[in-house]
């Protein structure tokens, strides 16, 4: 069966730290991969969706960044975070004709 | 653009009784996906129910089920027998297959009052 996993779970950062979110998927190949950003209480924010290694699509300029080094491997980075950057990320992966399968979520408090 | 309006913000309900959760979207193609999804205060995000475009027949998931209007492009979500455990906020979302988006709404809260 499918699995994916996000980590880590909570993260508090300073401003101007780096970031690194990671997520990893198994049990499957090719998939469709997604970075979501939700603020408390709000919608879910496209931010990244990648349809293959090395292809990144972009919905919001900001201060994120993400890369696809692997088949199964999304990552959401900062170079210097911003007190704008705090919410609840989600990663999610989906097929040509499925619904989207969630990770966990990171809480991310900048400070 | 791919858009997925919800226009409620907020909806409460009796226990017991029947609520119905508006969704509408915006697409040029003919075949499409689309989803009720539920987060609970745990922000798991669950799928409650899915809807091919190409299918005529409204999807049904023991008590929730939806109201699919292709030409209208509405699909609304009904559940009924409202449970506590019901509470939580609901999301609808779309895609058209193959390498595209994946769009959500901006949500809807649910409360069921006992």
């Amino acid at each position: 069966s499918q699995t994916i996993h996000q980590w880590p779970a909570t993260l508090v950062q300073p401003v101007g730290s780096p970031l690194s979110l990671e997520c990893t998927v198994e049990g499957t190949s090719n998939p469709n991969l997604y970075w979501y950003r939700q603020a408390a209480g709000r919608g879910l924010q496209l931010l990244f969706y990648s349809v293959g290694i090395g292809q990144i699509s972009s919905e919001v300029p900001q201060n994120l960044s993400a890369s696809r080094p692997q088949d199964r491997q999304f990552i959401l980075s900062s170079k210097k975070l911003l007190l704008s950057d705090s919410g609840f990320y989600l990663c999610a992966w989906r097929h040509y004709d499925t619904e989207a399968f969630f990770g966990q979520g990171t809480r991310l408090t900048v400070v | 653009a791919q858009t997925v309006t919800q226009s409620q913000p907020e909806m409460s309900v009796q226990e017991a009784e029947t609520v119905t959760l508006s969704c509408t979207y915006d697409t040029s193609e003919s075949d499409y996906y689309l989803f009720w999804y539920k987060q609970p205060p745990s922000r798991q995000m669950i799928l409650v129910i899915r809807q091919e475009a190409y299918k005529q027949q409204n999807a049904t998931e023991n008590r929730f089920s939806v109201n699919f209007q292709k030409a209208a492009k509405s699909f609304s979500l009904k559940i009924s027998d409202s449970q506590l455990g019901d509470a939580a906020m609901y999301f609808c979302a779309y895609h058209t297959g193959a390498n595209s988006k994946l769009t959500f709404g901006k949500g809807i809260t649910l409360s069921v009052r006992p």
